[in-house]
């Protein structure tokens, strides 16, 4: 059973509008959260993180909302750019330190 | 340092052959991690190394598979026997665990083809 979920494989959105990327998970002993940008061939790259003490945590275009009592975090992208088409992934830091990881969602960013 | 290297970058063998990968993480982390990513999936966690010792192995880690890290900075990954559903990518990623809140940085990873 997936502990992370990303419920919509793709997202295309407008050029200077908001990407909303949302991701769900299941285990509420997670205690860090991260989004990673993947593109094709290449490894993830990390793009922002929130410990679970916060509920908000924002870098520049890139801000990362965590609800710990729905289980929820998503991450806003505002302005979208072209460049930021990509796979996102949603990851979550267990017990152990290690990451779990949702299946991504395929954001299109369409000038 | 210019981050996680891994090596190969891509690798077609033939079913039931061996093959090994190589990843050098950055040069101060002292966890590694390899993960294997297959289409619509995203990367599942197969096994890590604090410094040199192994300390978690995914159920995803058949006995065919092997990972060292013999002097806690590179690893390698060994395949015996490969089989078809071994193609993926196999990526490592590498961070400092002294600093607990912290991301892991990904190497480019290796496309393993087994035809």
């Amino acid at each position: 059973d997936q502990q992370v979920k990303q419920n919509s494989p793709s997202l295309s959105v407008q050029e200077g509008r908001i990407s909303i990327l949302n991701c769900d998970y299941t285990n509420s002993m997670f205690d860090y959260f991260l989004w990673y940008k993947k593109y094709p061939a290449e490894g993830p790259t990390f793009l922002i993180s929130i410990s679970s003490i916060k509920d908000k945590n924002e870098d520049g275009r890139f801000t990362v909302f965590l609800n710990k009592s729905a289980k929820h975090l998503s991450l806003h992208i505002v302005p979208s750019q072209p460049g930021d088409s990509a796979v996102y992934f949603c990851a979550a830091r267990d017990s152990q330190g290690n990451l779990i990881f949702g299946k991504g969602t395929k954001l299109s960013v369409k000038p | 340092d210019t981050g996680v290297s891994q090596d190969p970058r891509h690798k077609i063998t033939k079913r039931g052959q061996n093959v090994t990968f190589r990843c050098d993480p950055i040069s101060e982390h002292n966890r590694l991690y390899w993960y294997r990513q297959t289409l619509g999936q995203g990367p599942e966690f197969l096994t890590y190394f604090q410094n040199e010792a192994q300390l978690e192995k995914s159920r995803l880690l058949s006995d065919r598979f092997s990972a060292e890290r013999p002097k806690g900075s590179f690893s390698t990954l060994e395949i015996q026997r490969t089989e078809q559903g071994d193609s993926a990518m196999y990526l490592c990623a590498s961070s400092l665990e002294e600093v607990r809140n912290t991301e892991a940085f990904f190497g480019q990873g290796t496309r393993l083809t087994v035809v």
